[in-house]
């Protein structure tokens, strides 16, 4: 079956503007997670979705970032008025119940100039 | 102290090899623990899941789960150079009602033919 599916795959932005960043999960999985990877470095939690509600957004780097899922699918990842700190891979992933494995898809690239 | 600790490497072994990779934490409550592997540039896949204590072996791999001392380890078996790549540990708990999600920061493997 399809996997996690994030798009766009690249997105190179002017400091100050907003972007937006879209997961698609695999079907049926109700848990849903972002995180962010700076080059060289680990993934840093940002956020995760049980169905459509996200008990916890203290992972959020600044209130500069939201995220939303909708119809306990697809997810996305706001942020506004980007800075140059914000340049990093944002990866989704999903897992069929919390606590149950993740899978990962391929990454946003976000690059901030 | 960190949550969890795992050793950057870079970690260099010939092929056929015998890897292993491991992890510490501080935090007793996680439970569940997790292997990933991560190709430059692609998103993290799912290698080993584990629960409790003990063994898991698939194939080459074996991840082993020491809850008393608080460490984790993923063995890799007859190294072959598609094994190159960095692998991260991760684990999660359920904490007043929200999960809480960790990475280590990833070990790079190289397998040399």
């Amino acid at each position: 079956g399809a996997g996690v599916s994030q798009s766009p795959s690249n997105k190179v932005t002017e400091k100050g503007k907003d972007v937006e960043l879209r997961c698609d999960p695999i079907s049926g999985h109700t848990a849903l997670y972002w995180y962010r990877q700076r080059l060289g470095q680990g993934l840093e939690f940002l956020i995760y979705f049980q169905g459509n509600s996200a008990p916890d957004k203290s992972g959020l780097p600044s209130d500069r970032f939201s995220a939303e899922r909708t119809g306990e699918s697809v997810s996305t990842l706001t942020i506004q008025r980007t800075q140059q700190e914000d340049s990093a891979v944002y990866l989704c992933a999903s897992s069929l119940q919390l606590f149950y494995e993740q899978y990962f898809g391929p990454g946003t690239r976000l690059t901030v100039t | 102290q960190k949550e969890v600790e795992q050793d950057p490497g870079p970690l260099s072994v010939p092929e056929g090899a015998i890897v292993s990779l491991n992890c510490t934490y501080s935090n007793s409550a996680f439970q569940y623990f997790m292997w990933y592997r991560q190709y430059s540039r692609k998103g993290p896949e799912l290698l080993m899941y584990t629960y409790s204590s003990g063994n898991k072996e698939d194939g080459r791999f074996t991840a082993q789960v020491d809850k008393s001392s608080k460490y984790i380890s993923l063995f890799i078996r007859d190294s072959q150079p598609s094994d190159s790549a960095t692998y991260l540990c991760a684990m999660s708990a359920s904490l007043g009602g929200s999960e809480k999600l960790v990475f280590g920061k990833g070990t790079k493997l190289t397998v040399n033919p």
